[in-house]
């Protein structure tokens, strides 16, 4: 079957660094995206992986090691803006998205 | 800027109504998606389309229908809705994996909350 764990919420404060743990196992792999979702409104994407390693953009990388079924977010100088779900999500060969349920991330002063 | 607009924000609807979510996309892409997210659950795929009048079911297609009659509009029927149908409702779309754009992502419209009395 196709499942994709990740922790349901974190907690950190401003200007830490926080990594998000994604796991999957899926029966197709077309590549790991990771998408942000502010409370009330649509999912935005941040990050792509279909390569091992680390991609990085600004202040977000995400990793991915396709052997282990494994990505992680990291995410540095933390701002308050940055409370928000996470979500990890797998792409299948035919195009379609299998997500997590999302990481609940609040930022504290 | 790709843009995934969605006919309404909110809506409250009884039991047993028929109600259609609709959903248009400006970037002509080909792949075009119906979510349903609630707490707990993440994102569930409920129908997805890969082009004009194709359609396909997703992980939890009862009690929904979709029609795409044109390419950039695809609709999500509820049919006779029931209380366990109220949600939030994620539209998306995107260009075919095939495209020669790996990183090619899909794209969301606002959402439409949708509450079933």
């Amino acid at each position: 079957g196709q499942n994709i764990d990740q922790p349901t919420e974190m907690t950190a404060t401003e200007g830490a660094i926080v990594q998000i743990n994604c796991t999957y196992q899926t029966s197709g792999f077309n590549g790991l995206f990771w998408y942000q979702q502010h409370a009330g409104e649509a999912p935005t994407f941040l990050s792509y992986n279909v390569l091992d390693g680390l991609e990085e953009k600004g202040r977000f990388s995400s990793f991915l090691s396709r052997s282990k079924g494994y990505s992680y977010l990291l995410l540095k100088e933390l701002q308050m803006k940055d409370s928000a779900s996470y979500l990890c999500a797998v792409r299948d060969p035919a195009d379609k998205l299998i997500f997590g349920t999302g990481t609940r991330l609040q930022v504290f002063p | 800027d790709v843009k995934v607009t969605q006919s309404s924000r909110y809506l409250v609807k009884r039991t047993g109504e028929k109600v259609f979510l609709e959903c248009v996309q400006d970037m002509d892409h080909e792949n075009m998606f119906w979510y349903r997210q609630d707490p707990g659950l993440g994102l569930r795929l409920i129908y997805f389309s890969y082009d004009v009048k194709m359609k396909e079911k997703g992980d939890i297609p009862e009690g929904y229908s979709v029609s795409r009659e044109k390419k950039e509009r695809f609709s999500l029927i509820l049919e006779s809705a029931s209380t366990n149908q109220t949600s939030m409702y994620l539209c998306a779309s995107s260009r075919p994996g095939t495209s020669g754009v790996l990183q090619e992502t899909q794209y969301f419209g606002p959402g439409t909350r949708l509450l079933v009395l």
